[in-house]
């Protein structure tokens, strides 16, 4: 089974640029998530979706940073316009909840290194 | 900000057991205790969560205090490739009674080193 698909791994741009990012979930996995991860840190969540709806988006820079779910499958994550201080892997996760004690895993992606110059 | 406590490193030879300690005073009763790793340039992997009982699985085992208050991850046999940073996280999980599932909050985690 395919994990969660990002691209591009590698992003190296300039400085008021947009970039945008993409995530494929692994199939039928209704939740997904978009995570920031500045060096030597954890990640820091940025949204959360539950198939097409932002349930959770109170880390989301709303003045730069925008995300969409369409049709509940692939995402995309855009910044526009960059700055210096979004260098910074990007994360995304999946995961399918299930009705329970203890359910919910996570399976992230292996990120989008962004270098903004 | 997280509600667990890490150590920032902590060194194991390779071969022995690497026990992993976390803090989390205030854990609320809803709350699950969660392990991921992430090993240099790639995602966090999960390990292995529990509510109050021990835990094992092929991975590793997580052992909670009886008052909930801190846990320690286990992993019996360290090898090179568990080199990695190991986060801790108390999470509420789905209750099958409904209402929503808390966020994965991530902390700096421990950097585990194991040597030859």
């Amino acid at each position: 089974e395919a994990g969660v698909v990002q691209s591009p791994r590698y992003k190296i741009i300039e400085k008021k640029q947009p970039v945008a990012f993409w995530c494929n979930p692994i199939s039928g996995h209704n939740t997904l998530y978009w995570y920031l991860q500045n060096l030597g840190q954890g990640p820091e969540l940025l949204i959360r979706y539950e198939n097409e709806e932002a349930v959770d988006d109170s880390q989301l820079p709303k003045d730069r940073f925008s995300a969409e779910r369409l049709k509940g499958v692939d995402s995309t994550l855009k910044i526009q316009p960059a700055e210096l201080g979004d260098s910074a892997v990007y994360l995304c996760a999946s995961s399918l909840p299930r009705a329970g004690v203890g359910t919910g895993e996570l399976f992230f992606g292996e990120g989008s290194r962004l270098t903004v110059l | 900000d997280a509600k667990t406590t890490q150590p920032t490193s902590m060194d194991c030879a390779e071969g022995r057991a690497a026990n992993l300690p976390c803090n989390h005073s205030t854990i609320s009763g809803n709350e699950y205790v969660y392990w991921y790793r992430q090993i240099h340039s790639q995602g966090p992997q999960y390990i292995i969560h529990g509510l109050k009982n021990n835990e094992t699985n092929e991975m590793a085992s997580l052992i909670i205090t009886e008052d909930r208050k801190s846990s320690t991850l286990i992993l019996p046999h360290a090898t090179l490739r568990d080199t990695a940073v190991y986060y801790c996280i108390v999470r509420v999980a789905l209750s099958r009674y409904g209402g929503s599932q808390g966020n994965l909050i991530f902390g700096k985690g421990t950097k585990l080193s194991v040597k030859p």
